[in-house]
C-alpha cells in the first residue's frame, strides 16, 4: 500500500531557483493537502484542493503554487526559493475533508534553501 | 482568530501515565484530533474526538470538554517508543481545514 507518496525527499536550492515538490495519493482521496512545518513548529497549511481542478489558499501561501489535475496528483511549486521557505513540506490526503476523517500524510520532502 | 496552546515539552518514565493537555479558542468548533509524530517522520493519527467525554484506545485515550475548549491525550503504561511529538489539531464547522497546535515533544526516560 503506498499511500501518500512524495517526491524528492530531499533537496538542496539556491536562492532564486524553481523547483516542484510531487505528491501523488493512490487512495482516490477527493481532499489533498500541503503543510510546511519549521523546527519546533506546528503544520501550517500553504495550499489545498477539495477535488480535481479546485485549488485553495491555506494560511502561508505566499511564495508558493499548485494545481489540481488529476485526482491523484497535487504538486507544489516554488518559483524564486527563498531562505525562509526552507522547511519539511509534507503533503496530506482525506477522504471528506477535514471535519471527521483523519489525513494520512507523506513522509515529507525536507527542503533547504541557500 | 483561532488558536491552540499545549505545552512545548514534557518528561515522563518508562511504564508510568502522562497527561498531555490541548486548550483551544475558536469559532465553530467542530472536532478535534490528536496525531503522533516522531521525529524525522510524517504525523500518524492517534484519535479523534467530537463529542464531551473520553475515547479509549487501548494504552491511549483522548477526553472532550467542548465547553471548557479543553482537550487531552493520556498515555499509560509508557513505552521508549512513545517519545515523539504529540499534535492537537481542530476542525472548524463547514471548513476543509484543520488547525495544528505546535506540538508537546514528550520525553521517556527508563
Amino acid at each position: 500500500n503506498a499511500g501518500v507518496t512524495q517526491t524528492p525527499k530531499f533537496r538542496i536550492l539556491k536562492i532564486g531557483q524553481s523547483m516542484t515538490l510531487q505528491c501523488t495519493q493512490d487512495m482516490n482521496h477527493n481532499y489533498m493537502y500541503w503543510y510546511r512545518q519549521d523546527p519546533g513548529m506546528g503544520l501550517k497549511l500553504i495550499y489545498y484542493s477539495v477535488g480535481a481542478g479546485i485549488t485553495d489558499k491555506g494560511e502561508v501561501p505566499n511564495g508558493y503554487n499548485v494545481s489540481r489535475s488529476t485526482t491523484e496528483d497535487f504538486p507544489l511549486r516554488l518559483e524564486l526559493a527563498a531562505p525562509s521557505q526552507t522547511s519539511v513540506y509534507f503533503c496530506a490526503s482525506g477522504e471528506q475533508g477535514a471535519s471527521n476523517q483523519p489525513q494520512h500524510f507523506g513522509d515529507g520532502t525536507r527542503l533547504s534553501i541557500l | 482568530g483561532q488558536n491552540i496552546d499545549q505545552p512545548t515539552e514534557m518528561t515522563a518514565t518508562e511504564g508510568a501515565i502522562v497527561q498531555i493537555n490541548c486548550t483551544y479558542q475558536t469559532s465553530g468548533f467542530n472536532g478535534l484530533f490528536w496525531y503522533q509524530q516522531h521525529a524525522g517522520e510524517a504525523p500518524t493519527f492517534l484519535s479523534y474526538n467530537v463529542l464531551d467525554g473520553l475515547e479509549e484506545k487501548g494504552r491511549f485515550s483522548s477526553f472532550l470538554s467542548r465547553s471548557k475548549g479543553y482537550s487531552y491525550l493520556l498515555l499509560k503504561e509508557l513505552q521508549m517508543k512513545d517519545s515523539a511529538s504529540y499534535l492537537c489539531a481542530v476542525t472548524l464547522n463547514r471548513d476543509d481545514k484543520i488547525i495544528f497546535g505546535k506540538g508537546t515533544r514528550l520525553h521517556i526516560l527508563p
